[in-house]
């Protein structure tokens, strides 16, 4: 019963690369969010989006930008890909901020 | 800005006993209080939530309280089971925000046979 679909489970890439993470939602939510998840540091907001077109930062949007055409796509661009953007990365989608989030599968990125 | 911390970082709990975590949050208009856990390899669930309106929530072995005046809220759970291992995390909804939630650094849960 999988809602939200990210498009990679393992991507590997190399420097200075311009990446793109893509990320589905079924369920008709007007929100779309992604993170970061680092070891001990849980999960940190990167950006996210309350409508189509629209899209706000989160607390740790540098070297990332996004985009949002379509209601049920989110995409995450990493503009020139470094070594210090590896990770995983974590798309959700909600009715709001104050109701459950739902995450996709999550993409860990290695940037080499 | 608006935070929240979370204790401990690591908990290791022989199977049978309770766990807690605890969590601490900065906005005091906050007034929603969810939990989510991620087993290994595995996206991130809701297991339980709390609205201000209401000071616990029980679902079978899992509850959750909340002390607003002190400003932190906990996860409790009893009669542990191996598949209650995972990471746990809290989080606060910002009042300035229609969208958002402040996490907590997640706490890993051990449970020993």
């Amino acid at each position: 019963d999988v809602k939200v679909t990210q498009s990679s489970r393992y991507l590997v890439k190399r420097t200075g690369e311009k990446v793109f993470l893509e990320c589905v939602q079924d369920m008709d939510h007007e929100n779309m969010f992604w993170y970061r998840q680092d070891p001990g540091l849980g999960l940190r907001l990167i950006y996210f989006s309350y409508d189509v077109k629209m899209k706000e930062k989160g607390d740790i949007p540098e070297g990332y930008s996004v985009s949002r055409e379509k209601k049920e796509r989110f995409s995450l661009i990493l503009e020139s890909a470094s070594t210090n953007q590896t990770s995983m990365y974590l798309c959700a989608s909600s009715p709001g901020g104050k109701y459950e989030a739902f995450f996709g599968q999550g993409t860990r990125l290695t940037v080499v | 800005g608006e935070n929240v911390e979370q204790h401990p970082s690591t908990l290791s709990v022989q199977e049978g006993d309770s766990a807690v975590i605890k969590c601490t949050y900065s906005d005091s208009a906050s007034n929603y209080f969810p939990w989510y856990k991620q087993e290994l390899g595995k996206r991130p669930q809701l297991i339980i939530d709390i609205r201000s309106n209401v000071g616990e929530k029980k679902d079978q072995r899992i509850a959750v309280t909340l002390n607003k005046t002190a400003k932190h809220f906990s996860l409790h759970i009893t009669e542990t089971q191996p598949e209650d291992s995972a990471v746990y995390f809290c989080a606060a909804d910002l009042m300035d925000s229609n969208y958002q939630l402040i996490w907590g650094a997640g706490t890993k849960l051990i449970i020993k046979p």
